[in-house]
């Protein structure tokens, strides 16, 4: 069955440091993945996604991820986290045919950022 | 820059009641979507909605669910009969390509007492 994985329910780190945010799925066929960011009182934004091609996918807000596929991966990573970055991060993949895809959501990691 | 627009932000209601909740999808998109999130829980795709029907609906979408795109602007899901079970954030999303980019509403929490 089609599932994501954020195996991270909450993180907490400094200003100015690193960040990494897991996601594993299991998907039959070539995956569609995203990372979506939600703030409190907002709506689901869209970080990055991938779908074919480079497997390192930059995003907004100085956001990259990489798909593993040998390890159904596609963490989230940022060098050095600002204090506006705490949030809920959740990892999609797009199950389905053709490009009228549900998404199917992990549970999401909740970033706390000290100052 | 294109939004997503819902309304109520908030809504209760009490149970056995009908609600309807509104989205005004990006004018120039094509597919339309509902999800929601229950409290501690995951977001759960409910129907996506193309060309004027639903494309794909999940097993929560029930008899008791349906959406309507009434004027070409809206685009709503309504609630016949609410539940306690039905409490929940609805997040509402459009997009002109499909999965490649859909654009989320900031959702209505609606709370059923």
């Amino acid at each position: 069955a089609q599932s994501v994985t954020q195996p991270d329910i909450h993180i907490t780190v400094s200003e100015g440091a690193s960040l990494e945010l897991r996601c594993n799925y299991s998907y039959g066929a070539t995956p569609y993945l995203f990372w979506y960011v939600q703030s409190p009182g907002q709506g689901l934004q869209l970080l990055l996604k991938y779908f074919s091609g480079d497997t390192l996918v930059q995003g907004i807000k100085g956001f990259e991820a990489e798909f593993k596929r040998s390890q159904s991966s596609f963490n989230l990573r940022k060098p050095s986290v600002h204090w506006s970055d705490a949030a809920e991060y959740f990892c999609a993949v797009g199950a389905g045919a053709g490009n009228n895809r549900k998404l199917i959501w992990g549970l999401g990691t909740s970033l706390a950022v000290n100052p | 820059e294109p939004e997503v627009t819902q309304t109520p932000s908030h809504q209760v209601t009490q149970m056995g009641q009908e609600v309807i909740l509104r989205c005004v999808p990006i004018s120039n998109h094509l597919y339309f979507y509902w999800y929601r999130q229950i409290l501690g829980q995951k977001v759960e795709f409910l129907v996506s909605f193309y060309n004027n029907e639903i494309s794909e609906k999940s097993e929560i979408f029930d008899d008791q669910f349906s959406v309507e795109r009434p004027d070409g602007s809206n685009f709503t899901l309504k609630i016949r009969s609410t539940k306690l079970e039905d409490s929940a954030m609805y997040f509402c999303a459009s997009s002109d390509s499909g999965v490649y980019g859909y654009t989320f509403g900031s959702g209505t929490r609606l709370t059923v007492v």
